[in-house]
């Protein structure tokens, strides 16, 4: 059973500060990895998504690697925000099967302080 | 804001009480999901309409039905719920089946109902 967990659970940093996220998974038979971004009692917004062949997708400030291996991705976020405050959730799709087997981890949630 | 729309966003019932949750989604999807959120839980995946199949996790209770009249529409019924039935309920939608371009590898969630059981 793919078990996903995601340290720290809480993290509070200063504005401005470059920051990592790490998630894990005990499965490394990953068909993708995505990360989303969820903001207090609303739904889950996608951030990045990796497929398993692939090593790191990027957006803006965001970077998102994947080492399949070592069953391990991480979410560096560059020069945060206020903005970014939200909980970031990761989620692994596995190889073998659709949706109904996704499975995520309970969240890092994030306060960046002005 | 997302194509996947809920309604109520919250919702306050008592245990003997009977409602439905509503999503809707705008997006031409074949897949259409609901998801359990608790506080410090991983989400918990209740049921799952692709391609007008239903699949269901088999540890959710009785008390929660879904229905799914068309591929744009998803209802949860919810009667006799317990107060540990509180939490965020989450609808989502995606394009299966690997036809072409209009697979998506990503699933695309509503805003949630937040419903409290007294």
């Amino acid at each position: 059973k793919q078990e996903v967990t995601q340290i720290p659970a809480a993290l509070s940093v200063p504005e401005g500060e470059n920051l990592v996220l790490n998630c894990s998974f005990t499965d490394s038979a990953i068909y993708n990895l995505q990360w989303f971004r969820q903001d207090p009692g609303k739904g889950l917004t996608s951030l990045l998504l990796i497929q398993s062949s692939q090593r790191e997708q990027t957006s803006g400030r965001l970077n998102a690697s994947l080492d399949k291996s070592s069953g391990r991705s991480t979410l560096y976020i560059a020069a945060s925000q206020p903005g970014d405050s939200a909980t970031y959730l990761c989620a692994v799709r596995p190889g073998s099967g659709g949706y109904q087997k996704v499975t995520f981890g309970i969240g890092t949630k994030l306060q960046v302080i002005p | 804001e997302t194509g996947v729309t809920q309604t109520p966003r919250h919702l306050v019932m008592g245990m003997t009480n009977k409602k439905s949750l509503k999503c809707e989604q705008h997006l031409g999807h074949n897949a259409m999901y609901w998801y359990k959120q608790s506080a410090k839980k991983p989400l918990e995946l209740m049921f799952v309409y692709s391609l007008e199949e239903r699949v269901e996790n088999n540890s959710v209770p009785s008390r929660f039905s879904p229905e799914c009249p068309n591929s744009s529409h998803l209802f949860l019924h919810l009667h006799t719920l317990q107060p540990e039935d509180s939490a965020l309920y989450l609808c989502a939608s995606s394009q299966e089946g690997g036809r072409g371009d209009r697979r998506t590898d990503t699933q695309y969630f509503g805003p949630g109902t937040r419903l409290t059981v007294l």
